[in-house]
């Protein structure tokens, strides 16, 4: 099955933890995003990655991490969570360019206590 | 700098009836658009997308937009839509100026009665 896969569904942690959400593709795209989506379902790109290059959205916070082993894996790591870090975390992946549809993983729902 | 605006946060239509969600793009380059769906706990899927040429597009779903580029538009249509469709839909926008970033709007909840 070829798609985008996020693991875990759900996650729940107190202020201060540390946490890390996997995604995997298997498309055969280049590049890959995480996209963070709130409580209103309001969209906000956080980083966009390709072998040659990693674009950061600079209004997100520096907790937040992507790290990546290879093209068809970009994890999300946050050093420290805050309570408004709780939101749906979407990954997404594409070919290189800005004409090629973002095929998108389900989410990964944060809940910070 | 490029925008889009969904100006209808929530559509409410019953069963059986068209539809007409609203998105209106800011751009000073030559966009590409693009509309998403979410339903209930799922990504984002592709619906329809418009680069250039016949500014009517169809897409999955009997569902198709309208490229206007003297009203800044790009409006999704379907001619019955069904209770299934409930889900949220996004209006999306790009450029040749900026590859890495697909901007979004804020979504229209649209309620299907059945």
């Amino acid at each position: 099955e070829t798609a985008v896969f996020q693991t875990p569904n759900y996650h729940v942690t107190q202020v201060g933890n540390e946490v890390s959400f996997n995604c995997k593709q298997t498309l055969g795209h280049d590049t890959m995003y995480w996209y963070k989506q709130d409580s209103k379902k309001l969209l906000k790109i956080m980083f966009s990655y390709n072998n040659k290059q990693l674009i950061v959205n600079e209004t997100v916070p520096r907790r937040f991490s992507p790290q990546s082993s290879d093209k068809a894996h970009l994890n999300l790591r946050i050093k420290s969570v805050e309570p408004e870090d709780s939101a749906v975390y979407l990954c997404a992946s594409s070919y290189w360019g800005r004409k090629d549809t973002q095929y998108f993983g389900p989410g990964t729902r944060l809940l910070v206590l | 700098a490029q925008s889009v605006t969904q100006p209808d946060a929530r559509v409410t239509v019953s069963e059986g009836a068209s539809l007409q969600l609203r998105c209106k793009y800011s751009s000073s380059v030559t966009p590409y658009l693009f509309w998403y769906v979410q339903y209930p706990r799922q990504g984002l899927q592709l619906l329809l997308k418009y680069y250039s040429g016949d500014p009517v597009v169809q897409g999955v779903n009997g569902f198709e937009a309208e490229f206007s580029k003297s009203n800044s538009s790009f409006h999704l249509r379907k001619a019955s839509v069904h209770w299934s469709d409930s889900a949220v839909y996004f209006c999306a926008v790009s450029s040749d100026t900026n590859a890495y970033k697909v901007i979004f709007g804020k979504g229209t909840h649209l309620h299907v009665l059945p």
